[in-house]
């Protein structure tokens, strides 16, 4: 079956521009994360999604970032007024449920911002 | 603040074990311990996940200490393609929505002919 699906692959934005980044989980999967990955660095946790329940948003990074889930599904992950240090891989992953279950990750949209 | 401690990178060549530890000193009791591997230009891929004691399945065997504040990922007879970057996560999500993931900052193996 499909994978988690990210889509841009690429964007290039100029600085002060908004973006918006696109998640296709696995069908039937209920959790949803997105994470950042700057080069050579970690995983930078962003925001989780569970089913209905209020999404976890301790780790976006400043007001200028938000995602929504649309009907428990597909998310999009918006910045605005983007700024060169948020150039990076936005990775996003899906899982059957919470706790420790494991996570399927996209291909992840590297974002440059000039 | 829980962290999670790993090798920054790690050499090898083809054929040999390669054991790669991660510290988790601050683990919690209901947290688990996950292994992701990272090639370039993808997302991490799961390995293996493991509580306590050993797990093994067909690519890596996971052995966890009794008090849990180290893991070490074995990954036997290493080939070429097994050269990536190999995360350690300590944690998990919990009812009320509430998150714990602490992500190691990943230890770059390279493995050589």
């Amino acid at each position: 079956g499909a994978g988690v699906s990210q889509s841009p692959s690429n964007k290039v934005t100029e600085k002060g521009k908004d973006v918006e980044l696109r998640c296709d989980p696995i069908s039937g999967h209920t959790a949803l994360y997105w994470y950042r990955q700057s080069l050579g660095q970690g995983l930078e946790f962003l925001i989780y999604f569970q089913g209905n329940s209020a999404p976890d948003k301790s780790g976006l990074p400043s007001d200028r970032f938000s995602a929504e889930r649309t009907g428990g599904s597909v998310s999009t992950l918006t910045i605005q007024r983007t700024q060169q240090e948020d150039s990076a891989v936005y990775l996003c992953a899906s899982s059957l449920g919470s706790g420790s279950s494991e996570q399927f990750f996209g291909p992840g949209t590297r974002l440059t911002v000039l | 603040l829980a962290k999670t401690t790993q090798p920054i990178s790690m050499d090898s060549y083809e054929g040999q074990e390669v054991n790669i530890t991660c510290s988790h000193n601050n683990i919690a009791t209901n947290d688990y311990i996950t292994w992701y591997q990272q090639f370039p230009s993808q997302g991490p891929r799961f390995i293996i996940q493991g509580y306590k004691t050993k797990v093994t399945n067909e690519v890596a065997s996971l052995f966890i200490p009794a008090d849990r504040k180290s893991s070490t990922l074995s990954l036997p007879r290493v080939s070429l393609s097994d050269t990536a970057v190999y995360y350690c996560l300590v944690g998990g999500v919990y009812a009320g929505n509430n998150r714990k993931l602490i992500w190691g900052l990943g230890t770059s193996l390279a493995v050589n002919p």
